[in-house]
């Protein structure tokens, strides 16, 4: 079955600073990776997502990911953090071949600094 | 824009209860799911829904859950005698279902179960 392992549970920026959110996954068949963002009392909601094609895939609200192969990673950055960003973020991996279930890491908790 | 609905938003039970969580699904979509995240814990795959039939379920997905799309519209998730260990958030899902795994999956804003 697919790991996928999020480092740092929680994650403090100033505000305008870069965001860096980390992600790995465990297969040596690279998967479909998603990251969904989860505001309070909401739902998971999709952030980008990459399937094939070019490895850096931009999403919405200014959040952008790079797949690398060569690292199983796909981290998710965002040049500039606002306030808004301040949300549980979730990686999540689904095999290419295998079912429609989808991996989640253990989620990273963003808080943004004035 | 179009929404998966989840309810109730809490459901509090006594341990051995049997409880519905219900989930409205995006209209047009074909795959149905459900998750769950205990407090602290990585949000974990329960079951896969399609054409009427499971299609995944994990270890989880004991005989103790079962689901169900009784009409057009709902989907739920039955646990039938609730134990302690079943206090989570549960989350509802649905995928358009195009290409296999590559689907966005659509969550609903979860229910929060507690078991007493």
């Amino acid at each position: 079955a697919q790991s996928v392992t999020q480092l740092g549970s929680h994650v403090s920026v100033s505000e305008g600073a870069l965001v860096l959110l980390r992600c790995n996954y465990s297969s040596s068949v690279p998967p479909y990776l998603f990251w969904y963002v989860q505001y309070p009392n909401q739902g998971l909601q999709l952030l980008l997502k990459y399937t094939t094609g070019a490895t850096l895939v931009k999403g919405i609200n200014g959040f952008e990911a790079e797949f690398k192969k060569s690292e199983t990673s796909f981290h998710l950055t965002k040049p500039s953090a606002h306030m808004s960003d301040a949300a549980e973020y979730f990686c999540a991996v689904s095999d290419r071949d295998t079912g429609n279930q989808f991996y989640f890491g253990t989620g990273t908790s963003l808080t943004v600094i004035p | 824009e179009p929404e998966v609905t989840q309810t109730p938003s809490h459901q509090v039970t006594q341990m051995g209860q049997e409880v519905i969580l219900r989930c409205v699904p995006i209209s047009n979509h074909l795959y149905f799911y459900w998750y769950r995240q205990i407090l602290g814990q990585k949000v974990e795959f329960l079951v896969s829904f399609y054409n009427n039939e499971i299609s995944e379920k994990s270890e989880i997905f004991d005989d103790q859950f079962s689901v169900e799309r009784p009409d057009g519209s709902n989907f739920t998730l039955k646990i039938r005698s609730t134990k302690l260990e079943d206090s989570a958030m549960y989350f509802c899902a649905s995928s358009g279902g195009r290409v296999r795994g590559s689907n966005e999956q659509f969550f609903g804003p979860g229910t929060r179960l507690t078991v007493l």
